[in-house]
Order: C-alpha cells, then structure tokens, then sequence
C-alpha cells in the first residue's frame, strides 16, 4: 500500500511570487484535503477535493486554489505570496465516506517566503 | 464550530515515566484521530477513535464521546516518543485540531 506522498519536501520564495505544491494519494483514497501548519500552532484545514471538485473550504482567501485530478492526485497553489504563507503544508487523503472515515498524512512541504 | 482542547500544553519526563494526555471536544463527532508530529514534522496516525478503547503497543486511547473527552495513555516512554501529540476531531469535511501536547522524554 503506497502512503500519501507530497513534493517539493522544501521550497524557498519571495513575495509575490506564486508557488504549487503536488499531492499523491494513498492508494485506494479517492478524497484529498490540504493543511496549513504554521510554526507551533496545529494544522488548519485549507480545502478539499472530491471528484475533481473543491468540497470545503477553511478561512483562507481566493488566492489558495486547487486541482484534484483523474488519478486523485492534486495541486494547492498559492498566489502573491506573502511572509505569512511561511509553513508547513500538509496533504491529506482519505476514502469519501462523509465524516467517519480516517485521514493519513504525507510529510509535508515546508515553505519559507523571504 | 467546533473547539479542541489539549491539556497540559507541555510534559516533561524521565524515560520510563507513564503519562497521560487530555483532549476535550465541544461538540459531538464522528471521528477522532490521534497524531504523533516528530521533530521532522511528520505527523503519524495513533489512533482512529471516536469512541471505546484502543491499544497499541505502550499506547493506548480511549474517548468517551458522550462527555466529550478522549485519553491518550503513553507507558513506559522512550526518547522516541518525544514530539508533539495532536488530537483531531472531524467537523464535516475537515479535521479540526487542538494546539498540541509538546512530550518531552529525557534519558
């Protein structure tokens, strides 16, 4: 069984430029949800993506989007990047089951904006 | 929405030291999950509990959903343990976190 897997493990940005980061999901998960994680603080749920479609949103503004693909794999972009956007993000994914079904994690990427 | 509470914010142990650790929830869920974040930042599944009692190993959890708490039970703790221990409870698609349990072991 193949884990949730995530890249770039790390990338370094200045402001307002724009960044993606890329998800695969475990094996068999057809859902994927993105984390933001900033230094000592716990994850906060960004969006999530089912079918293809954006299904949830945290209080993040527009210029956090997404893409979910065919093969569940999916994309987080961040626009006109800003220092708060430093974190770590993470991806989650799990089978579409309402809420009752578990999450698994990938390693995250760190991103850093100078 | 829903709020989660994690107590004590910081522990600090000897090797071999039992300990426990606290999460309360404000609302009913479906789901709770335990994390263990490592110094690396990896965040590893525990457990899936929203309700009963689990054991793995010298870990163990049990949630009480109708009081709205979950225990997390670490025994006989090595140096490996030591990270940050998260409890997520879910609320409709997404999972909502405490601020964490920072476990220190010293050998």
């Amino acid at each position: 069984e193949t884990g949730v897997t995530q890249s770039p493990t790390h990338l370094i940005k200045t402001r307002g430029q724009q960044v993606t980061l890329r998800c695969s999901s475990q094996s068999g998960h057809n859902t994927v949800s993105w984390y933001q994680q900033a230094l000592g603080q716990g994850p906060q749920f960004i969006f999530q993506y089912y079918r293809e479609e954006e299904n949830g949103r945290g209080n993040f503004p527009p210029r956090f989007s997404g893409l979910q693909f065919p093969n569940y794999s999916s994309e987080l972009n961040v626009n006109a990047l800003e220092l708060d956007d430093s974190a770590l993000y993470l991806c989650a994914s799990s089978l579409w089951g309402g809420s009752n079904q578990p999450q698994h994690f990938g390693d995250g990427t760190r991103l850093s904006i100078l | 929405g829903i709020q989660v509470e994690q107590s004590p914010p910081d522990l600090i142990l000897q090797e071999g030291a039992n300990s426990t650790l606290r999460c309360n929830f404000s609302d009913s869920v479906n789901n709770l999950q335990w994390f263990h974040q490592n110094p690396w930042g990896q965040l590893i599944n525990l457990f899936y509990i929203p309700s009963g009692t689990k054991q793995n190993g010298r870990l163990s959890a049990t949630t009480v959903a109708t009081e709205r708490y979950s225990l997390l039970y670490i025994s006989s703790s090595q140096t490996t343990d030591s990270g940050v221990y998260f409890c997520a409870v879910q609320g409709a698609q997404k999972l909502v976190f405490g601020q964490g349990t920072r476990l220190t072991i010293n050998p």
